[in-house]
C-alpha cells in the first residue's frame, strides 16, 4: 500500500530564515506530487505540482520554490520566510498513467509552520 | 479560472440529524468531483464522482453529481459527533490539478 510522509510536523521559524519541508511517497512509482498551503479557516491553495523528476509547475508567484530531486521526493523551500508564509502545508500524491493523473489525491499529515 | 463554491460555510446540528452539504463548480474540461473530510490534520478522501445521477454511498454518507447543473451534494444521515469536521469539495479538470472549495464546517452536538 502507498504511504506519504512529511516532516517536520510542526515548525516555528523567525522572519527571514530559510525553510525546507520534505515529502516522500512509498509504494508507488512516478506519482504526481503536489504542495498545498492552508491558511487558518481557509481552503487549500495549490502552490506547486510535479509530474516527474525535475518538472515543477508553479501556481502562485511567491517567495517559495519546489524541487523534485527523486521520483518520490518533493521539497518545498524558501530562502527568506515572510510572516504571510505561516500556515498548514500539505503534500499530496496522485497516481498517473500515460501522462495523465488520476484525480484522487492523497494527503500527507502536513506541516504546521508558524513564522514569527 | 476554475471555481468551486461550497455552502453553507458552517452549520451546527444535533446528533441524529441528517445534513446536506452543497458544492457548485465552474471548471474547464471537467473530469471529476471529489469530496474530502478534514478533521484536525490532513484531508481524507471520501468520494469521487464522474457521472451524473449515480449515487456513491459509504455507510451513512452518500453523494451525487449533476453535471448539467454543475453541482454536487453530500448527505450525511444519522449524524454522530465523529462526523464533526470540515468537508471539502474539489473538482478535477485539465493539467492534473484539483481546485478546492473553502469547505463546510460541520459541528454535531449531543
Amino acid at each position: 500500500s502507498q504511504t506519504i510522509h512529511q516532516w517536520p510536523a510542526t515548525l516555528v521559524q523567525p522572519v527571514g530564515s530559510p525553510l525546507s519541508l520534505e515529502c516522500t511517497v512509498e509504494g508507488t512509482s512516478n506519482p504526481n506530487l503536489y504542495w498545498y498551503r492552508q491558511a487558518a479557516g481557509r481552503g487549500l491553495q495549490l502552490l506547486f505540482y510535479s509530474v516527474g523528476i525535475g518538472q515543477i509547475s508553479s501556481e502562485v508567484p511567491q517567495n517559495l520554490s519546489a524541487s523534485r530531486p527523486q521520483d518520490r521526493q518533493f521539497i518545498l523551500s524558501s530562502k527568506k520566510l515572510l510572516l504571510s508564509d505561516s500556515g498548514f502545508y500539505l503534500c499530496a500524491w496522485a497516481g498517473a498513467s500515460g501522462g495523465a493523473a488520476y484525480n484522487e489525491q492523497f494527503f500527507g499529515p502536513g506541516t504546521r509552520l508558524t513564522v514569527l | 479560472e476554475d471555481k468551486v463554491v461550497q455552502s453553507p460555510l458552517s452549520l451546527v446540528v444535533h446528533e441524529g440529524d441528517t445534513v446536506t452539504l452543497n458544492c457548485s463548480y465552474e471548471v474547464t474540461n471537467f473530469r471529476s468531483l471529489l469530496w474530502y473530510k478534514q478533521e484536525k490534520k490532513a484531508p481524507t478522501f471520501l468520494f469521487m464522482l464522474t457521472s451524473s445521477g449515480i449515487e456513491k454511498k459509504s455507510g451513512r454518507l452518500s453523494s451525487i453529481l449533476d453535471k448539467k447543473e454543475l453541482f454536487s451534494i453530500l448527505n450525511i444521515t444519522a449524524t454522530q459527533t465523529g462526523d464533526s469536521a470540515v468537508y471539502l469539495c474539489a473538482v478535477g479538470g485539465t493539467a492534473s490539478k484539483l481546485t478546492f472549495g473553502t469547505g463546510t464546517r460541520l459541528q454535531v452536538t449531543l
